[in-house]
């Protein structure tokens, strides 16, 4: 099992969607969580953190589950421009960073 | 805040020279850098981590002596793909992490190494 598993994909939604991915961990001592974006032959950039009380920006909100091991990010009014490839990142607690192998989203018009 | 840049953007050689990537922290201090391949429609793929001033610590499967990390200061971070061939064309793509303890890391734009 990996250590990270985040749902497969692809989505592909319409414009204005509201779309969530999920993202489990099996280090139960991991102790940060983030949700990166990478664009198409390009670089991944930050995108938030997550914690436990939730964490909104904007259109994105990002949760995280201790409990039952697993973040999740929802964005809504999905924006053409929504279209990336979204990682998560689980850090150790020795700071090992270890990434998902990342969801495709698609938002068509 | 948080800029890595990447040099060189993209590099085209032929097999059996070597290559040399340099990543640097433009406005922090990056106590650890890492590097990453990544394959077309694949994942990132962390090929080591390395530490300004002392040895980098290579994933399994990645040889050490095929690509020579150095991060001899708090800013810069290279890594030398020796003797390249075909099969080491890729997105090579670093990032960086400050001394705050905060674990965020910050992404190099990439280079991408096409060995003819």
């Amino acid at each position: 099992r990996k250590e990270v598993e985040q749902d497969p994909g692809p989505f592909n939604v319409p414009e204005g969607a509201t779309v969530a991915f999920n993202c489990t961990y099996s280090n139960s001592a991991s102790q940060s969580f983030f949700w990166y974006r990478q664009d198409c032959r390009k670089e991944p950039k930050l995108l938030m953190s997550v914690y436990s009380s939730g964490n909104e920006d904007g259109r994105f909100t990002a949760q995280l589950n201790r409990a039952s091991q697993y973040i999740s990010l929802l964005i809504r009014d999905s924006k053409l421009s929504d279209s990336a490839t979204y990682l998560c990142v689980v850090v150790s607690g020795a700071g090992k960073s270890t990434f998902g192998d990342g969801t495709t989203l698609t938002v068509k018009p | 805040g948080a800029v890595v840049s990447q040099h060189p953007s993209w590099v085209i050689c032929k097999s059996g020279t070597s290559v040399k990537i340099e990543c640097r922290s433009l406005d922090f201090q990056a106590t650890t850098m890492f590097w990453y391949r990544q394959f077309p429609k694949q994942s990132l793929m962390l090929m080591a981590t390395s530490n300004e001033g002392s040895k980098a610590t290579y994933e399994q499967g990645v040889e050490k002596d095929k690509f020579l990390i150095n991060h001899a200061s708090l800013t810069l971070s290279t890594l030398t793909v020796t003797s390249a061939h075909p099969e080491d064309s890729s997105f090579y793509i670093c990032s960086a992490r400050d001394q705050s303890g905060v674990y965020e890391q910050y992404f190099g734009p990439g280079t991408r190494l096409t060995v003819t």
